[in-house]
């Protein structure tokens, strides 16, 4: 267990609905990131937020996903309108931030399958 | 950040050391060595980074090269447990996103 917990573990949707990830990260941590990993992949960039800030959007991310972390503590993920493309591993990461250490520590993640 | 290329899989017998190359030719002068693990159905777990000189902790060595073109991570002895996906990773910061490539899968071998 690092720390970084993730809500829910498994999600299974139809085409077509929303759907929302939670990721607590540890709680001294001040940045955040998302992360997208397929079978036989390794993980993928999505998005990162500095406290409440989100600092960079990968390309990956298109315009039926949405990332906050409103208090700069948990963040979500949504997901519009999910295609069977969206099903996928869902990571989230936290770090300390330029002053803390240098690594990332990750979830469990969340397993999305869209039927 | 600069692009690494690992074997796809290799074999190690429990017991024994499993040392894992990674080529990192374009590396820059200040980006760093990093490598991660992922063991099945888990998120990624940080084992350990360099800059330069090589570096040891609990869970592993790391080597590099003098010219910093490649590396290898060394887990001295290893275990069942240690099976999982070795990714190596070159990066200005470890605080910013990373770029996973598809890893070495290691299998330890009873």
């Amino acid at each position: 267990d690092t720390g970084v917990s993730q809500d829910p573990r498994h999600k299974i949707t139809k085409r077509g609905q929303n759907v929302t990830f939670r990721c607590d990260p540890i709680s001294e941590h001040n940045r955040l990131y998302w992360y997208r990993q397929t079978l036989g992949q390794g993980p993928e960039f999505l998005t990162y937020f500095q406290n409440e800030a989100q600092l960079e959007k990968s390309r990956l991310l298109s315009d039926r996903f949405s990332a906050e972390r409103p208090k700069g503590s948990f963040s979500t993920l949504e997901i519009q309108r999910t295609e069977q493309g969206d099903s996928a591993m869902y990571l989230c990461a936290s770090s300390e931030g330029l002053a803390g250490g240098l690594e990332q520590y990750f979830g469990p993640g969340t397993r999305l399958t869209v039927t | 950040d600069a692009k690494t290329t690992q074997p796809t899989s290799m074999d190690c017998a429990e017991g024994r050391a499993a040392n894992l190359p990674c080529n990192h030719s374009t590396i820059s002068g200040n980006e760093y060595v990093y490598w991660y693990r992922q063991i099945h159905s888990q998120g990624p777990q940080y084992i350990i980074h360099g800059l330069k000189n090589n570096e040891t902790n609990e869970m592993a060595s790391l080597i590099i090269t003098e010219d910093r073109k490649s590396s290898t991570l060394i887990l001295p002895h290893a275990t069942l447990r240690d099976t999982a996906v070795y990714y190596c990773i070159v990066t200005y910061s470890g605080n910013t996103p990373l770029v996973f490539g598809k890893g070495t899968r290691l299998s330890v071998i009873a």
